[in-house]
């Protein structure tokens, strides 16, 4: 299966700033096929970004996707209280699918 | 627009089976794939599997041998059951609707069973 790592585990931040997400593939995943979502506590996660750099329905363009191959990246432009949250990603090509191990995003 | 809502016990003894249904609503269950992703407290998201709505599945590998996903069309539900449980299994069971090669969505809003004596 394709092991997606997210990094940092950790990301703290302040409202205003720039928030840059990694998320690394085990083996090359078509950019097609790469999600990001969002989750809030007791929520369940939102799309955010669907085909490594397409932005979901209704989501700000603050946030951006982009990548390839292995590699790819999830950068919020400048954070507004409301994102401060745990980001995933996806892969969604091949079976079985996978999700990172999420990237907390605090509250400096 | 679709919704999704899970129900079954959120208390399950070590060794038994965990059961849960998914009812969709605002739309058909007919056409669609849908699936279970489950969370365990603190932890991150793990797919378990899909169905297609004729009652064609695919599993996680890491789950296969105690799952088995379920549909009726007529009730436009689908079932997650999940045998031999132990406390790992504890976590937030989420339904949604995927499309092959897609991201997932909608989600419910998930079910949290704790396996526990």
């Amino acid at each position: 299966e394709i092991v997606l790592t997210q990094s940092p585990g950790t990301l703290s931040l302040s409202p205003g700033e720039r928030a840059t997400l990694s998320c690394r593939a085990s083996q090359s995943v078509s950019s097609s096929y790469l999600g990001w979502y969002q989750q809030k506590p007791g929520q369940a996660p939102r799309l955010l970004i669907y085909g490594a750099s397409n932005r979901a329905t209704g989501i700000p363009d603050r946030f951006s996707g982009s990548g390839s191959g292995t590699d790819f990246t999830l950068i919020i432009s400048r954070l507004e209280p409301e994102d401060f949250a745990v980001y995933y990603c996806q892969q969604y090509g091949k079976s079985p699918v996978t999700f990172g191990g999420g990237t907390k995003v605090e509250i400096k | 627009q679709v919704q999704l809502q899970e129900s079954g016990p959120g208390l399950v003894k070590p060794s038994e089976t965990l059961s849960l249904t998914c009812t969709v609503s605002g739309g058909s269950i007919s056409n669609n794939y849908w699936t279970w992703i489950r969370q365990p407290p603190g932890k991150g998201l793990e797919w378990i599997g899909y169905i297609y709505y004729t009652g064609s599945t695919n599993y996680n590998p890491s789950l296969k041998s105690r799952v088995t996903i379920s549909v009726d069309t007529s009730k436009n539900q689908f079932s997650l059951k999940l045998s031999s449980v132990t406390a790992a299994d504890t976590a937030v069971y989420y339904c949604a609707r995927v499309r092959l090669m897609s991201p997932i969505g909608p989600w419910g809003q998930g079910t949290l069973v704790t396996v526990s004596s």
